[in-house]
């Protein structure tokens, strides 16, 4: 079964940092481009970062770029988003994504809430 | 970027009837046109990619038209389990962007 699982959410002051995971099963991880999108409470959703399959090229949305760095671990077939200087408007839902058989997003995982508040 | 705009916000239509729910790209997506239905608490799935085809294990009553600027969603006889938020998403320039969602509430 192809399967994303996120962890590491949770709940961190402004200015702190918070590092998510997520973990691939059930297909290649190596060979797919894997993206972090977001949901902020009641809102839409929101791409906010991308990597190739080997790592070697790197994507943010404007607004993360400086504070957010994403990375994988092919061996491990892991995918991570360290997040810090982090901010209020930072705090969503976040879900790994890929597509496998389109372009689009045909997998995602459960997702993991991040809470950024004092 | 390319900005998504989806309408209406909200839309109230009886179970057995048809819905149909607009997105209009702010530039020329081509096909590269993807429907997502999100019910809450859960994550997104896929319903239709490049514009016009069918998800992997998605009813035939969900049918996606359009092309370059304007897209349409259509549901030809809603269910009770199709009544979520659909949002759109181009994927045809970086960085992908998607509509602000329109809520299928049930008359």
């Amino acid at each position: 079964e192809v399967q994303l699982v996120e962890s590491g959410g949770g709940l961190v002051q402004p200015g702190g940092s918070l590092r998510l995971s997520c973990a691939a099963s059930g297909f290649t991880f190596s060979s797919y481009w894997m993206s972090w999108v977001r949901q902020a409470p009641g809102k839409g959703l929101e791409w906010v970062a991308n990597i190739k399959q080997d790592g070697s090229e790197k994507y943010y949305v404007d607004s993360v770029k400086g504070r957010f760095t994403i990375s994988r671990d092919n061996a491990k077939n892991s995918l991570y988003l360290q997040m810090n200087s982090l901010r209020a408007e930072d705090t969503a839902v976040y879900y790994c994504a890929s597509g496998i058989t389109t372009a689009a997003f045909d997998i995602w995982g459960q997702g993991t809430m991040v809470t950024v508040s004092s | 970027e390319i900005v998504m705009t989806q309408s209406p916000a909200t839309l109230s239509v009886s179970p057995g009837e048809r819905a149909t729910l607009s997105c209009r790209a702010s530039q020329s997506v081509s096909s590269n046109l993807a429907w997502y239905q999100q019910k809450p608490g859960q994550a997104p799935r896929l319903l239709i990619y490049g514009a016009s085809t069918r998800a992997t294990g998605i009813p035939a009553r969900f049918s996606g038209s359009g092309s370059g600027t304007e897209f349409t969603l259509t549901i030809s006889s809603l269910q009770s389990e199709d009544f979520a938020v659909y949002y759109c998403q181009q994927y045809n320039n970086w960085p992908v962007t998607f509509g602000q969602g329109t809520k299928l509430e049930i008359k």
